[in-house]
């Protein structure tokens, strides 16, 4: 079955960190970019990082710029991303999203995982 | 704040037709980049509606079409229906902010 499964969400103090995953499955993982993408509660979608399908080059959105780091592991079929000095402005539901399109500036996500839910809270 | 704006609801009766905009700038849908489109249903994850401004994936309904123009695209729902309750978010690429960006999004009623 073609499915993203993440992982490693919870409740975590401001200024500390925590690593997200996101296995795949039913897809050839190396052949694609993936991104993270969070949502806020009650708000709307926010990009926050993507990767190329060797992993070779890394994007950011500026409100992450420097604090998390995204990875994968083509022989283990998974994504990452470190995420450290959390604020409460990063608690949100952290999706992974399969990307694809013929270059980069036009990927669109054809696949998303069920998410999992970051607290940034004291 | 993000740099896609669409309204913020729409609202139709069975059978009707609603249309959604997404207005950006010459950074993004203006400097030519695809637009892509997002349906989310009330607690589940996004899902791919539309990609490369008017193309739909295999298993979506021919009632949802995208077009673009300018700095603007828009989808439109067709003969709407009970199961198109949802929300909506357009998608591009900013050269600006060298990523991805996503629409404010727009929730549609079916009256």
């Amino acid at each position: 079955e073609v499915q993203l499964v993440e992982s490693g969400g919870g409740l975590e103090q401001p200024g500390g960190s925590l690593r997200l995953s996101c296995a795949a499955s039913g897809f050839t993982f190396s052949n694609y970019g993936m991104s993270w993408v969070r949502q806020a509660p009650g708000k709307g979608l926010e990009w926050v990082s993507a990767i190329t399908g060797g992993g070779g080059s890394t994007y950011y959105a500026d409100s992450v710029k420097g604090r998390f780091t995204i990875s994968r592991d083509n022989s283990q079929n998974t994504l990452y991303l470190q995420m450290n000095s959390l604020r409460a402005e990063d608690t949100a539901v952290y999706y992974c999203a399969k990307g694809r399109g013929a270059s980069l500036v036009n990927w669109y996500f054809d696949l998303w995982g069920r998410g999992t839910l970051v607290t940034v809270s004291s | 704040q993000s740099v896609l704006t669409q309204p913020p609801s729409v609202s139709g009766a069975p059978g009707q037709r609603v249309t959604i905009s997404c207005t950006g700038s010459s950074s993004n849908i203006g400097a030519g980049y695809d637009v892509h489109w997002y349906q989310q249903l009330p607690g589940t994850a996004p899902k791919l509606l539309i990609y490369g401004n008017s193309n739909r994936p295999s298993g979506v309904p021919d009632r949802f079409s995208g077009s673009k123009s300018g700095t603007s695209a828009s989808l439109a729902i067709s003969g709407l229906q009970a199961e198109d309750e949802a929300d909506y978010y357009c998608q591009s690429h900013d050269s600006s902010l060298s990523g991805f960006v996503f629409g404010t999004g727009t929730k549609v009623t079916v009256l």
